[in-house]
């Protein structure tokens, strides 16, 4: 079976902090993508990264897939309050483009 | 374009009442999808359709049922309702490619 921990489960830091958010798996994924969902609201897509050892940037977040596509951690730079929210990867779970999704980040921007 | 669109909002039932909810979607898209998300459990999948007239079961599809009669609706339907189906779920449609648009949620409370 193939599953995504991601840590840390929970994260508060001030406004202005860096923080870095990790989603690892003991399997291969082709792909992984990046959710954010904000309160009472449904997942929005940030990016997918398909490349071993990709980095994509999107402003102040910055995805990197890691080299074995095991892992995969997404870093945000100068953290706004507009940041807070929970954070989800997921990847490919078998056919039929169905998706195994973390356990989520949820992050709290104090300003 | 409305995106992914989910009624009700909120519901609230008593044990054993049935319901049903819809989602609908306009953008086309062959794949949708039924998620339940319950704090410390993530996003499961409860069934999910590859195109219009087909279902099929995911993670956690006992106690529901749907159905695919048109390309754009994806019912939900709970025949008997348990407060174990008490959740947010989330419905959310995507392309062959791509991630997954989501819904806003429906909040359901099962008494």
């Amino acid at each position: 079976t193939q599953l995504l921990e991601q840590s840390p489960q929970f994260l508060s830091i001030q406004e202005g902090e860096n923080l870095t958010v990790y989603c690892n798996s003991s399997s291969v994924f082709s792909s992984l993508q990046w959710y954010r969902q904000e309160p009472g609201e449904g997942p929005v897509l940030l990016v997918t990264v398909v490349t071993g050892g990709e980095v994509k940037k999107l402003k102040r977040l910055t995805f990197q897939f890691g080299d074995a596509r095991k892992d995969s951690s997404l870093h945000i730079t100068a953290a706004q309050p507009g940041d807070t929210g929970l954070y989800l990867c997921a990847g490919p779970g078998g056919a039929t483009n169905k998706l195994i999704f973390g356990t989520g980040t949820l992050l709290a921007v104090q300003p | 374009n409305a995106g992914v669109t989910q009624t009700p909002k909120f519901r609230v039932l008593k044990t054993g009442q049935s319901m049903t909810l819809l989602c609908a979607q306009d953008m086309n898209h062959e794949y949708m999808y039924w998620y339940r998300q319950d704090p410390g459990m993530g996003l499961r999948l409860i069934h999910y359709s590859v195109g219009e007239g087909t279902t099929a079961k995911g993670e956690v599809p006992d106690g529901y049922n749907v159905s695919r009669l048109k390309k754009q609706n994806f019912l939900l339907g709970l025949e008997s309702a348990a407060p174990s189906q008490t959740s947010v779920y989330f419905c959310a449609s995507k392309l062959s490619w791509g991630g997954q648009f989501f819904g806003p949620g429906t909040r359901l409370t099962v008494l």
